[in-house]
């Protein structure tokens, strides 16, 4: 069965770089979810998207923004990186907004030196 | 805020042992209890739980919620070295997005 796609799986951005990460969500789910996960963390919640929209946002820094486009696909856009950006970032998709399982991507990972 | 606890944070046991791993949440607005396993890559979905007292199975893996102490468990039976893992726990509530547990990272011994 097709999964979430994500890419880059690995990328290294110098501080104060911009970075753009690419979520394709599992055919026909049409809302998608950002995660965070620091080392030894769990996953924190950023962003998300429902048919094109911001849907909710949650611990997501202001020098991070993101969308979804027409095909469902969204980018996560991060600027001005700091040190503490590094981490592994998922996306996750449901089948709908009401849908609560999310199936998650494989992730990116993000090292900035 | 939403808090979800997961106990122990590490276990090691033997291959053949049973295994019961807790999570406790404190929650408004409650959806639904989620576990997930995840391999030093992306979190796979194990079960989604909504109503209390209604196992979940899949092979050696079962899950039950209790609603009304705020709880859930994740059994597995005859483990076996590849089911090592760090098993999460997330809740959904109001917000989109799940907020999760620290896990328990789960070490099977030949």
């Amino acid at each position: 069965a097709a999964g979430v796609i994500q890419s880059p799986r690995h990328l290294i951005k110098e501080k104060r770089e911009t970075a753009t990460l690419k979520c394709y969500p599992i055919p026909r789910h049409d809302t998608v979810y950002w995660y965070q996960q620091g080392p030894g963390q769990d996953p924190q919640f950023l962003i998300s998207f429902y048919e094109k929209m911001q849907s909710d946002k949650g611990s997501i820094p202001d020098r991070f923004s993101a969308q979804q486009f027409s095909d469902y696909h969204s980018e996560l856009n991060m600027s001005s990186l700091e040190l503490g950006d590094s981490a592994l970032y998922f996306c996750a998709s449901s089948l709908s907004l009401t849908t609560d399982t999310q199936y998650f991507g494989p992730g990116t990972r993000l090292t900035v030196l | 805020e939403d808090k979800v606890v997961q106990s122990p944070l590490s276990l090691v046991v033997h291959e053949g042992d049973t295994v019961t791993l807790n999570c406790s949440y404190e929650v408004t607005n409650f959806r639904s209890l989620l576990w997930y396993k995840q391999e030093k890559k992306a979190p796979t979905f194990l079960f989604m739980l909504t109503s209390s007292g209604i196992e979940k199975k899949s092979g050696r893996l079962s899950s039950i919620l209790d609603k009304k102490e705020l709880f859930s468990i994740l059994n597995i039976t005859a483990t076996q070295t590849g089911d090592s893992a760090v098993y999460l726990c997330a809740e959904r509530g109001g917000a989109d997005g799940l907020t999760f547990g620290k896990g328990t990272h789960l070490i099977i011994q030949p």
